[in-house]
């Protein structure tokens, strides 16, 4: 299993700034996920981050407005921008453990963003 | 299109009682993934079980036992003698195979197990 730990835990933050969330993982992966999961919600998936080359998001989600960067294999960060109420979530960083999208994802324990 | 659903919101049981939490998906792939998941209120997401489009037998693993069957396109979750450590919302997903699907779960809205002493 792999261990994952995302920085911060929670924040407050107001409205128009911006945040990062970093993402570390304890042993080398190709891919790592972010999910963003709203109050009471489910998970949606945001982007992939791969090491050496741009992200790839999903549809309704933008890199303007959620920048990536993976500068190795055991660390990402995703940065939340221009802040506004509706970005409150809980941001997650995920590893696949094996290969081919079978999808056994490792999650780490999330990022909680309050926008005032 | 993919689609999961996870049509109870909440469910409360006392200790003891056994509890299924049903999971309902949509695809028209035929090789694909379920998955449960458990996020207590620390938050992480904790993988439960994952079950190929392929292998329709049930699992059992220890209280928890898990229902697939195709022909209704369900994959359902019981606990057996609930606990109220398995107090969390518990989501059910779906990921299509192959590695162009890779880390794209389809998750349910899940639902949320309150188990009183």
């Amino acid at each position: 299993s792999a261990v994952i730990s995302q920085k911060p835990s929670r924040d407050i933050c107001q409205r128009g700034t911006s945040l990062t969330i970093q993402c570390q993982v304890d042993s080398q992966v190709t891919m790592m996920f972010w999910y963003r999961q709203q109050p009471g919600q489910s998970l949606t998936l945001i982007a992939t981050a791969n090491q050496g080359s741009e992200a790839t998001y999903e549809s309704g989600f933008v890199i303007d407005k959620f920048p990536i960067s993976r500068p190795n294999l055991t660390f990402s960060t995703l940065t939340v921008s221009n802040m506004s109420p509706e970005d409150s979530s809980i941001y997650l960083c995920s590893v696949e453990r094996g290969t081919g999208g079978t999808g056994e994802l490792f999650f780490g324990e999330g990022s909680r963003l309050t926008v005032l | 299109a993919q689609k999961v659903t996870q049509a109870q919101t909440e469910i409360s049981v006392v200790e003891k009682e056994d509890v299924t939490l049903d999971c309902v998906y949509e695809t028209r792939d035929t090789t694909y993934y379920l998955f449960w998941y458990k996020q207590p209120p620390s938050g992480e997401l904790v993988f439960l079980i994952r079950r190929n489009s392929f292998d329709e037998q049930n699992e059992i693993s220890g209280r928890y036992s898990w229902n697939f069957q195709k022909s209704t396109s369900s994959f359902n979750f019981t606990i057996t003698a609930s606990q109220v450590v398995d107090s969390a919302v518990y989501f059910c997903a779906l990921i299509r195979h192959g590695s162009s699907n890779t880390g794209k779960l389809i998750f349910g809205q899940g639902t949320t197990l309150q188990v009183k002493p």
